[in-house]
């Protein structure tokens, strides 16, 4: 069974850092790339980040980048993002999802339960 | 920036078909996706690569996408269908995945 489990959220006041963390089983981690997808509160879902299986190739959103960075370790199976800066709307619920190799283009075809971030003085 | 934009919300009676459609500027020359999330719940991949389903996903769910429009199609809608609907789709122009806003799926 695929699980992504997220951990690392909590409540940060404006301009700190908090470092997210995905656990991965029952898939082939290494083989797949991996993103961030965030929602805020009764929101719809906003894209993050986007790594590919090698660490290859790294994009972000416009609103994070610079401040937001993604990392992997295939040895551990995790996805990171060291997140830096933090911003009121930065508040959201952050899920990581995969997305899988073999398909024409960039879907997130399993989500972890996501684990929420809180910026707020 | 590229937009996709979707209706907030669409009703639809049990067993009857449900279409929810997502427009961008010449959409149809990308994948669309479709996501489904019920409330409290992660998101679900329904529909990838205009009309493909995910194992597991019921032959219900139905997508195309032609022109500036995506349309997902639900047919013989269930209770368990009511949820919020996500269309998705990848600017390879920008290296960036866009969200639309959401459809929120009222089944009554």
């Amino acid at each position: 069974e695929v699980q992504l489990v997220e951990s690392g959220g909590g409540l940060v006041q404006p301009g700190g850092s908090l470092r997210l963390s995905c656990a991965a089983s029952g898939f082939s981690f290494s083989t797949y790339s991996m993103n961030w997808v965030r929602q805020a509160p009764g929101k719809g879902l906003d894209w993050v980040s986007y790594m590919t299986s090698s660490s290859s190739t790294i994009y972000y959103t416009d609103s994070v980048k610079g401040r937001f960075t993604i990392s992997r370790d295939n040895a551990k199976n995790s996805l990171y993002l060291q997140m830096s800066s933090l911003r009121d709307e930065d508040t959201a619920v952050y899920y990581c999802a995969s997305s899988p190799s073999g398909v024409a283009t960039l879907v997130f075809d399993y989500w972890g339960q996501g684990t929420l971030v809180t910026v707020s003085s | 920036s590229y937009e996709l934009t979707q209706p907030p919300s669409v009703s639809v009676s049990p067993g009857q078909t449900a279409s929810i459609t997502c427009s961008g500027d010449k959409l149809g020359n990308k994948y669309a996706s479709w996501y489904q999330q019920k409330p409290g719940l992660s998101p679900v991949l329904v529909i990838y690569q205009h009309n493909w389903r995910p194992s597991g996903i019921p032959e219900r769910f139905s997508g195309s996408n032609s022109g500036n429009t995506a349309t997902l199609t639900i047919s013989g809608t269930q209770a368990m269908d009511e949820a919020d609907y996500y269309c998705q789709a990848w600017d390879s122009s920008t290296a960036r995945v866009i969200f639309g806003g959401g459809t929120k799926l009222t089944v009554l």
